[in-house]
């Protein structure tokens, strides 16, 4: 069965250091989300791509988070710098669908995701 | 932000019982669907549901959808050890295709 591919699965950093996360999507994929969820509570959108153009980075705080996916297949999510209140489990998700066209009404499937601690 | 809550935040049952939870969410929607979280892990798709439907049933697994009230039901019947989860509720809003989440419901079943 395809999955999502994160990485890493878990990673530590101290406060002030750059930080990056990869995601490979499900084949084909054109549609892929990056969200953030904080322990205890559900998934928060951070950007949304389709194939390699962003559609939504209303969430995303653009002064030290940076997303891409120059070729609309995988995607980096960087953080710099780290602060303590980014520690949370940062999820990939991707959703077929015709390139170059937005579904909204298919599922999304998501990676195991990476867990970051920031001390 | 959060465009669903679900409620209760947790539950306990026995093996064997049905377990409910509910989504209220405040715009009109496209359609409403339930994701499954094991502890540490991503999220798995469970069920879809349009605005146009009102009821779906996919194995020990029911949801109705009540727009009126902008809410939905999750219900797992004869729940198992394994059930054992956090349940979101997700929806897109109509004129957007962006998904939002619930808060959550964490499901503990007891063996």
């Amino acid at each position: 069965e395809a999955e999502v591919a994160q990485s890493p699965r878990y990673k530590i950093t101290e406060k002030s250091q750059a930080v990056a996360f990869w995601c490979d999507p499900i084949s084909g994929h054109a549609t892929l989300y990056w969200y953030r969820q904080i322990l205890g509570q559900g998934p928060e959108l951070l950007v949304q791509f389709q194939d390699e153009s962003v559609v939504d980075d209303s969430q995303l705080p653009k002064d030290r988070f940076s997303a891409e996916r120059l070729k609309g297949v995988d995607s980096t999510l960087k953080i710099q710098p780290a602060e303590l209140g980014d520690s949370a489990m940062y999820l990939c998700a991707s959703e077929s669908g015709t390139s170059g066209r937005i579904s909204g009404a298919n599922v999304l499937t998501f990676g195991a995701g990476s867990r970051l601690t920031v001390l | 932000s959060q465009q669903g809550e679900e409620d209760p935040q947790a539950l306990s049952i026995q093996e064997g019982e049905n377990a409910t939870m509910n989504c209220s969410y405040k715009t009109s929607i496209n359609n409403l669907q339930w994701y499954r979280q094991n502890s540490g892990r991503g999220l798995v798709h469970l069920i879809l549901i349009r605005s146009n439907e009102r009821e779906k049933h996919s194995g020990r697994l029911r949801v109705t959808l009540d727009t009126s009230k902008k809410s939905s039901s999750l219900l797992i019947t004869a729940s198992r050890a394994a059930d054992t989860a956090s349940y979101f509720c997700a929806t897109t809003r109509s004129g957007t295709y962006k998904y939002i989440f619930g808060t959550g419901t964490r499901l503990k079943v007891l063996a």
